[in-house]
């Protein structure tokens, strides 16, 4: 079965440009989630979505972050404008529920801001 | 909210000895705690889950223990091997009212041949 896929799977953009990340969840999977991993903060939470709608946003940094999920297989996380305090790995990751389930993370987008 | 305490500093141990790597954290008692492992340019692997009324889990050579007094989480790898190196971290729900998790920084183990 595949695994949650992100895409792409680098990035690397000049300060001020619209970033698109892109995440296909498990099949099935009703809970997505974005998180964010630097390392000096580790891996933080953005947003979360339940059966396609945002739950909990309020790990999302600030007004130029934004995410939506049309339907159950698809989901994106838009940056704009971008700024070099974004660079970071972007994680998305899906599970069957919003209880204790694990959650199944995609391989990441390395975001590079210049 | 919840902070959560991982060592920093990598774990290095010998093959063949045990690892035990140590989540501690603050504040009220989670529901559950997960395990999760990751690897260099990959996304967490979920290991194990613990729930607040098991006091010990295993599962192969993975054994976590969990003592809601100590508010403390202890994971175990028995006879490690150089391919359990990796970042370990811990997740649990990040306020009394919810179950979705944060997770800790993380704790690098090395596992040496």
């Amino acid at each position: 079965d595949a695994g949650v896929i992100q895409s792409p799977r680098h990035e690397v953009t000049e300060m001020g440009q619209e970033v698109t990340l892109r995440c296909k969840p498990i099949s099935g999977h009703n809970s997505l989630f974005w998180y964010r991993q630097t390392m000096m903060r580790g891996l933080e939470l953005l947003i979360y979505f339940n059966n396609n709608v945002p739950i909990d946003d309020s790990g999302m940094p600030e007004d130029r972050f934004s995410a939506k999920m049309p339907n159950a297989s698809f989901s994106t996380l838009k940056i704009q404008p971008s700024e070099p305090r974004d660079s970071a790995v972007y994680f998305c990751a899906s599970s069957a529920g919003d209880r204790d389930q694990p959650q199944h993370f995609g391989d990441g987008t390395r975001l590079s801001i210049l | 909210s919840q902070k959560i305490e991982q060592n920093s500093e990598a774990l290095n141990i010998q093959e063949g000895k045990t690892a035990t790597l140590t989540c501690n954290y603050t504040n009220y008692s989670p529901a559950y705690l997960q395990w999760y492992r990751q690897d260099p340019g990959r996304g967490p692997v979920f290991l194990l889950l613990i729930r607040e009324n098991e006091k010990e889990k295993r599962k192969e050579r993975l054994k976590v223990t969990f003592d809601t007094t100590l508010k403390q989480s202890l994971f175990h790898i028995t006879a490690s091997q150089p391919a359990d190196s990796a970042t370990y971290l811990c997740a649990l729900p990040a306020s009394g009212g919810s179950y979705i998790p944060t997770f800790g920084r993380g704790t690098s183990l090395i596992v040496h041949p």
